[in-house]
């Protein structure tokens, strides 16, 4: 199992409100990434980083944001959730130093915006 | 660029019998392949790699999958199927000769595995 956490697992909230997505991992991991997936549908790399200080867009485009100011977290933020951000958000972490190592993913956070 | 496809949308089998979920990569340089399970309102489960090495790569819960460089692909496969191996499993590549802000994992568009009795 890996020791990546998701809060919360899931938010339903209203049009117009700041929201953040909490991720945290324990295993000192440099790498780490948010994907967004619509249910039963392919992932999409919307923000990663790989390191303090470091983030990047990542494949589509999205009005979220991130930051990574210590190693273990990497909290996601909607400063105006609208209906169309409705879907799961996954975090994800690995090891910087090998393109061979393995991603690990939390749990997922499911976010409806009424 | 790199890529992966998973042919198949669905892939129905009965209970006891083989399975197998195909998978196709494109890289330039030589492929990391990876397979994940998702169990619904769940993250994704890691199941096995290839990076280099022996072709048949097994993994956790009896599933492996065999690298084929010739045909490009990484089909993953588990001898007899069980109900609760009823997921959606999603292959990806990352291509060795991408570094930097490239080295990136690229994900298929998924495939659904229905085990039935």
């Amino acid at each position: 199992e890996a020791d990546i956490y998701q809060t919360p697992r899931y938010l339903v909230i209203g049009t117009g409100k700041k929201i953040t997505l909490e991720c945290s991992q324990t295993m000192g991991h440099d790498k780490m990434y948010w994907y967004q997936q619509d249910p039963g549908m392919e992932l999409h790399l919307i923000h990663y980083s790989y390191g303090v200080n470091s983030t990047e867009k990542g494949d589509l485009s999205s009005e979220s944001t991130v930051s990574r100011i210590r190693t273990e977290h990497f909290p996601l933020t909607l400063e105006s959730a609208r209906p169309s951000h409705t879907s799961q958000y996954l975090c994800a972490s690995s090891p910087r130093d090998n393109s061979g190592n393995t991603i690990y993913f939390g749990e997922g956070s499911w976010l409806t915006v009424v | 660029a790199q890529s992966v496809a998973q042919p198949e949308d669905q892939v129905n089998v009965a209970e006891g019998n083989p399975l197998t979920v195909k998978c196709t990569y494109s890289v330039s340089g030589n492929p990391y392949l990876f397979w994940y399970v998702q169990y619904p309102n769940r993250g994704l489960q890691f199941l096995l790699k290839y990076i280099t090495g022996d072709n048949l790569v097994k993994g956790s819960y009896g599933f492996e999958a065999e690298f084929n460089k010739s045909q490009t692909s990484f089909h993953l496969k588990k001898p007899s199927a069980l109900v609760s191996d009823s997921a959606l499993y999603f292959c990806a590549v990352r291509d060795s000769a991408l570094t930097g802000g490239g080295n990136k994992l690229t994900f298929g568009t998924g495939t659904q595995l229905k085990v039935e009795l």
